[in-house]
C-alpha cells in the first residue's frame, strides 16, 4: 500500500523567514495531494492540495510543488508569522482505491517572533 | 457548513472493555475515515469505508472493527480494548478526492 514520509518532523524559524517541509511518497500511481495544518488542540483542516497534472500551486503565502518523477512533494510558507505555528501533515491518495487518504508522520512548524 | 461529529470527547475504559466511537456527517459524503493519532506518528489510518457496508482496512487494522450501516454514520469498534489503544481518535469525511473534513477527536484512555 501507499507509504507516505515526512521531513523534518519539527522546524523553527524566525519570524518572517521561509519555512519548507517536504514528503515522498511511494505508489506511483497516487494522484491526490493535500495538506493540513492541525493548530494545538484543534482538528486538521485543509490549507492547499495539488493533483498529479499540476506541477505547482500557490495560495497567497502558501506553494506545494510536485515532482511525479521523484515522487514527492512539499510545502512551501513564506514570510512565516508566528500563527503559522502548528503541525502540518501531508497526504497522497490513489482514485482506484475511492480516495484512501494516507498520511505523513507530521512536521511541528515554530514561528519565533 | 460541513459537520462531522464525534460521539465523545473524551472517553475511560477498562482493559478488555467492548468500545463503541461514533462518528456522523452530514454532507453525503461517500468517503469516512477512521485515524489515529499518536505523537510523532501522525494520522495512521485505522479503517476507511468508500460506501455503505463498504470498508478497507487501514494501515492498522489490529484489535479494531467497524461498521457502515447508514451513509452518515461510521462506527469504530475496540472489540477488547488495551492499554496501547490509548490514543486520540479522529473521524474523517469526504467527497473520494477532495477536502477530507475531521471531526474533534476523541482522546480514549483505556486502563
Amino acid at each position: 500500500g501507499e507509504n507516505v514520509e515526512q521531513h523534518p518532523s519539527t522546524l523553527s524559524v524566525q519570524e518572517g523567514d521561509s519555512a519548507v517541509i517536504k514528503c515522498t511518497y511511494s505508489d506511483s500511481a497516487s494522484n491526490y495531494f493535500p495538506w493540513y495544518k492541525q493548530e494545538l488542540g484543534k482538528r486538521p483542516q485543509l490549507i492547499i492540495d495539488i493533483r498529479s497534472n499540476v506541477g505547482e500551486k500557490k495560495d497567497q503565502r502558501i506553494a506545494v510543488t510536485l515532482n511525479k518523477t521523484a515522487k514527492h512533494f512539499s510545502l512551501h510558507i513564506t514570510e512565516t508569522q508566528p500563527e503559522d505555528s502548528a503541525v502540518y501533515f501531508c497526504a497522497a491518495s490513489l482514485d482506484n482505491q475511492g480516495g484512501k487518504l494516507i498520511f505523513g508522520q507530521g512536521t511541528e512548524l515554530s514561528v519565533k517572533p | 457548513d460541513v459537520k462531522v461529529t464525534q460521539s465523545s470527547r473524551y472517553l475511560v475504559k477498562r482493559t478488555g472493555e467492548k468500545v463503541f466511537l461514533e462518528c456522523v456527517q452530514d454532507m453525503d459524503h461517500e468517503n469516512m475515515f477512521w485515524y489515529r493519532q499518536d505523537p510523532g506518528l501522525g494520522l495512521r489510518l485505522i479503517y476507511f469505508s468508500y460506501d455503505v457496508k463498504m470498508k478497507e482496512k487501514g494501515d492498522i487494522p489490529e484489535g479494531y472493527s467497524v461498521s457502515r450501516e447508514k451513509k452518515e454514520r461510521f462506527s469504530l469498534i475496540l472489540e477488547s480494548a488495551s492499554t496501547n489503544q490509548t490514543s486520540m481518535y479522529l473521524c474523517a469525511s469526504s467527497f473520494r478526492q477532495s477536502e477530507a473534513f475531521f471531526g474533534q477527536g476523541t482522546r480514549l484512555t483505556v486502563v
